[in-house]
């Protein structure tokens, strides 16, 4: 029962260096979340998808893509990495329509851009 | 558009003492609000849920929260604390109905630490 899993747990990045970073659930959810995490800041949405095929972007989505070419896959791509961008990822999912619903949350990704 | 306000962003108590940790939230509809745990280095646990129904709610671990809608407040409690309630708590708000797709809107957190 694996639920939603991220990697890799931990990048140390270049200025201008590009990645992605995964996230795979196994739980069948069409609901995928992006969050970053910055101490004291909460956690701030970058990107969602409501489905395979459909992404949109949430409070904070510079500096970031995405694509969801599967119900389980959601990978988060940064192309020019930035200082601004150290911070901790976290995806999560969700398994329907209804807001009520929780997320489920992978234990993130700690990335460092120097 | 929808905020959560967390009171605190230490509280510190000694184990056995209450746990209270604050929590008010602004919504133009009727919100749908959770508690979330995150121990060091880990992802976020859902601690407890309201939806509808019951405006007290009873969640994992012996924490339990009340919403008040006069007070737009969700506060989670918890009796006696131990030291393994030691991490770091979001409340988090989400919107029904709408185009919101079960955006969460997270509170900055507040960390718990249980003295001895």
């Amino acid at each position: 029962n694996a639920g939603v899993t991220q990697t890799p747990k931990f990048r140390i990045l270049k200025i201008g260096q590009s990645m992605t970073l995964q996230c795979t659930q196994d739980m069948n959810h069409n609901y995928m979340y992006w969050y970053r995490q910055d101490p004291g800041m909460g956690l701030k949405l970058i990107y969602y998808s409501v489905g395979a095929g459909i992404t949109d972007k949430g409070e904070v989505p510079n500096g970031y893509n995405v694509s969801r070419s599967t119900t389980e896959d959601f990978p988060l791509r940064l192309e020019l990495a930035a200082p601004s961008q150290t911070s901790v990822y976290f995806c999560a999912s969700r398994r329907g329509q209804g807001a009520y619903q929780p997320q489920h949350f992978g234990d993130g990704t700690r990335l460092s851009i120097l | 558009a929808q905020s959560v306000t967390q009171l605190g962003s230490h509280v510190s108590v000694s184990e056995g003492a209450l746990v209270l940790l604050r929590c008010n939230y602004s919504s133009s509809v009727p919100p749908y609000l959770f508690w979330y745990v995150q121990y060091p280095n880990q992802g976020l646990q859902l601690l407890l849920k309201y939806t509808t129904g019951a405006t007290l709610v009873k969640g994992i671990n012996g924490f339990e929260a009340e919403f008040k809608k006069s007070e737009t407040s969700f506060h989670l409690t918890k009796p006696s604390a131990h030291m393994s309630d030691a991490a770091e708590y979001f409340c988090a708000v989400s919107e029904a109905g709408g185009t919101s797709y079960g955006k969460l809107t997270f509170g900055q957190g507040t960390i718990l630490t249980v003295h001895p």
